[in-house]
């Protein structure tokens, strides 16, 4: 198993441009998360997803679009990039029950500069 | 690497000593809790988990510990070692909506 897989890992963006950053997982997880974390602070939730076809709303989630047609992918847009948007992007799964022992798995992020 | 942690409150222990990292969570409906640990340059990793029915847990070398009462969480480090070294974060799990809010973190710096 791969995981959870995020491409691109580096990304510059100029303002205004737009741009998909893709998460795949291959564990068959149902609940799938895209975080923002920005230097020096913890993770912000922007979206998350309890299955193919439900997504909804985080914290952060203005300027960020999602969608889950699959089990597997869960892309997040940006629609158009802007300077507060530099972060480290993660993306996580995890089995849908709550099973003990099963938090979040994480991808190892996509570093987003928007200049 | 990135700068995690840059900003974060930091826990300098000796190599060899108990770490307590604590946590204090803001919502009475989170049902589950996990504290996580993360390291420069790569992605949290899950250390371990508990119910909001459990006042106590576990693991290898970890004990984490739930108060209700006061919304407290804490995560126990046994015999610390210079790997340990990261940001440690909690996070809690909203009952009902099924995410995942995380705390603010702590950085653990462990000396020889």
């Amino acid at each position: 198993n791969a995981g959870v897989t995020q491409t691109p890992k580096f990304q510059v963006l100029k303002t205004g441009q737009s741009m998909t950053l893709q998460c795949a997982q291959d564990m068959n997880h149902e609940y799938m998360s895209w975080y923002r974390q920005d230097p020096g602070m913890g993770l912000r939730l922007i979206h998350y997803s309890v299955g193919a076809g439900i997504t909804d709303q985080g914290e952060v989630p203005n300027g960020y679009n999602v969608s889950r047609s699959t089990t597997e992918d869960f892309p997040l847009r940006l629609l158009s990039a802007a300077p507060s948007q530099t972060s480290v992007y993660f993306c996580a799964s995890r089995p849908g029950q709550k099973t003990i022992g099963y938090g979040y798995t994480f991808g190892s992020g996509t570093r987003l500069t928007v200049v | 690497g990135e700068s995690v942690g840059l900003h974060l409150p930091t826990l300098s222990v000796q190599e060899g000593d108990n770490s307590i990292i604590n946590c204090a969570y803001s919502n009475s409906a989170s049902d589950y809790f996990i504290w996580y640990k993360q390291e420069s340059g790569k992605g949290p990793q899950f250390i371990i988990d508990i119910r909001s029915n459990m006042d106590k847990r576990q693991g290898q070398r970890v004990t984490v510990l739930l108060n209700k009462t006061v919304k407290h969480l804490s995560l126990q480090i046994a015999a610390t070692q210079p790997g340990d070294s990261a940001v440690y974060f909690c996070a809690e799990n909203i009952r009902g909506y099924n995410k995942l809010i995380f705390g603010a973190g702590t950085r653990l710096a462990v000396h020889p």
